[in-house]
């Protein structure tokens, strides 16, 4: 089955204890993507990568960091998380072309407090 | 740069009315144009997509013509069903935007039986 997964679904954790968020798909997509969803805001792009060892910043990406080192896997990465940062999570990947949907995982909800 | 903006939500229905949520965009290029549905606790899935003016894009009953004179891609059923309550998504992708996918802020859908 295609599908995206991602790992932890659900994190509670404090102020500056570093996590990783992991992301795996089985299509061998060469685009993904990681969002955070806040209310009213829609979802708004942190980081993406085009290819293995190529990563680029979205609209938010202070705070996080990734790494594609495999074209499978693009973990998500908070070094020092603070309270802003607690928000719903989505991973996403789709193939190299724009014109075709993305594939998004279940979803991680994170909580700083 | 490229934007999505779609109508303000809750929208609430009784069940078997019609759904018009409104959608529009600015693009520079010529975008691919993607309707999402996110059901609770889930992710995002593609309901629908057209890729060049006057496409109709269709699916589940949800239908949303892609307007170029009218920058509008507004997603329509004609008769809604307790089990489309859930949060629904206009985007956008295209070449000049490096195929970066812009989304709307969400419309929630409430259908009461």
């Amino acid at each position: 089955e295609a599908q995206v997964t991602q790992n932890p679904r659900y994190l509670i954790t404090v102020t500056g204890k570093k996590l990783t968020v992991t992301c795996s798909q089985n299509m061998n997509h060469e685009y993904m993507s990681w969002y955070r969803q806040d209310p009213g805001l829609g979802l708004r792009q942190i980081y993406y990568s085009m290819n293995v060892e190529v990563t680029d910043k979205g609209d938010v990406p202070e705070g996080y960091k990734v790494s594609r080192k495999e074209k499978r896997n693009f973990p998500l990465i908070l070094e020092s998380p603070s309270p802003n940062q607690t928000s719903l999570y989505f991973c996403a990947s789709r193939d190299g072309t724009g014109r075709d949907e993305q594939f998004f995982g279940p979803g991680t909800r994170l909580t700083v407090l | 740069g490229n934007s999505v903006t779609q109508m303000e939500g809750p929208v609430t229905l009784s069940e078997e009315a019609f759904l018009t949520i409104n959608c529009t965009y600015t693009a520079t290029g010529y975008p691919s144009l993607f309707w999402y549905v996110q059901y609770p606790g889930e992710g995002l899935q593609l309901l629908l997509k057209a890729t060049k003016a006057d496409d109709k894009g269709s699916n589940k009953g949800f239908e949303a013509t892609y307007r170029k004179e009218t920058t509008s891609f507004h997603l329509e059923k004609g008769s809604v069903q307790v089990s489309d309550s859930a949060v629904y998504f206009c985007a956008l992708s295209d070449r000049a935007g490096g195929f970066k996918t812009i989304f709307g802020a969400g419309t929630r859908l409430f259908v009461k039986a």
